[in-house]
């Protein structure tokens, strides 16, 4: 059973391009989480998504970043017109429903630097 | 509002030594959950320990234990005779009322080398 899975693991992009970056969850998991990890910082929580739902974005910048879990395919996280500070480690985490006894996968995070 | 705090940046032992990792939270809510997760060099995020706070039973599993100290408000993080592949940051993280990952507060992490 094959764990959270994120692509790409690096990505380079300069400055004003778009980043897409990928998130495959755990089989059965239906439920997204983006967290987002600067450079000695902790992981700091993004947007939670359903299946083509946003369900809390509390997390994510109001510009430039948008995010999408479609009915079929992975979540998307974008990032238009990056900047240098966009810079970071971006983890996807995924659980099978919201209750309290969920646990949380992570991925092993895609790493962003903008150039 | 929550803040978790790992005040140690870095930490170097020897193979064998036992570490301990601290982790100080702040929170108003009297229900909460606190977390460990390991990032070894491989980069992904390997979760260890959830505990509640109506639980303050320490906990051992193998040569990790963990210590929960509501007065202190601490929940550290023990290595018993550290090995090679205990390299890693450690993050400690709180959630409060867990109902699933959208509310995770992670501290900035210990970076531990264990040195052969």
């Amino acid at each position: 059973n094959a764990g959270v899975m994120q692509n790409p693991r690096h990505l380079v992009r300069r400055r004003g391009q778009e980043a897409r970056l990928r998130c495959s969850p755990m089989k059965g998991h239906s439920h997204v989480y983006w967290y987002r990890q600067l450079p000695e910082e902790g992981l700091k929580f993004m947007v939670y998504l359903q299946k083509e739902n946003i369900i809390d974005e509390s997390g994510m910048p109001k510009e430039r970043f948008s995010a999408e879990f479609p009915k079929e395919g992975p979540s998307i996280l974008r990032i238009q017109q990056v900047v240098r500070g966009d810079s970071a480690a971006y983890f996807c985490a995924s659980t099978t429903t919201n209750g309290e006894n969920t646990e949380a996968f992570f991925g092993q995070g895609t790493r962003l630097t903008v150039v | 509002a929550q803040k978790v705090t790992q005040a140690q940046t870095e930490i170097s032992v020897v193979e064998k030594e036992d570490v301990t990792l601290d982790c100080v939270y702040e929170t108003r809510d009297t229900t909460y959950y606190l977390f460990w997760y390991k990032q070894p060099p491989s980069g992904e995020l390997v979760f260890l320990i959830r505990r509640n706070s109506f639980d303050e039973q320490n906990e051992i599993s193998g040569r990790y234990s963990w210590n929960f100290q509501k007065s202190t408000s601490s929940f550290n993080f023990t290595i018993t005779a550290s090995q090679v592949v205990d390299s890693a940051v450690y993050f400690c993280a709180l959630s409060e009322a867990w109902a699933g990952a959208n509310n995770l507060f992670f501290g900035t992490g210990t970076r531990l080398t264990v040195i052969p």
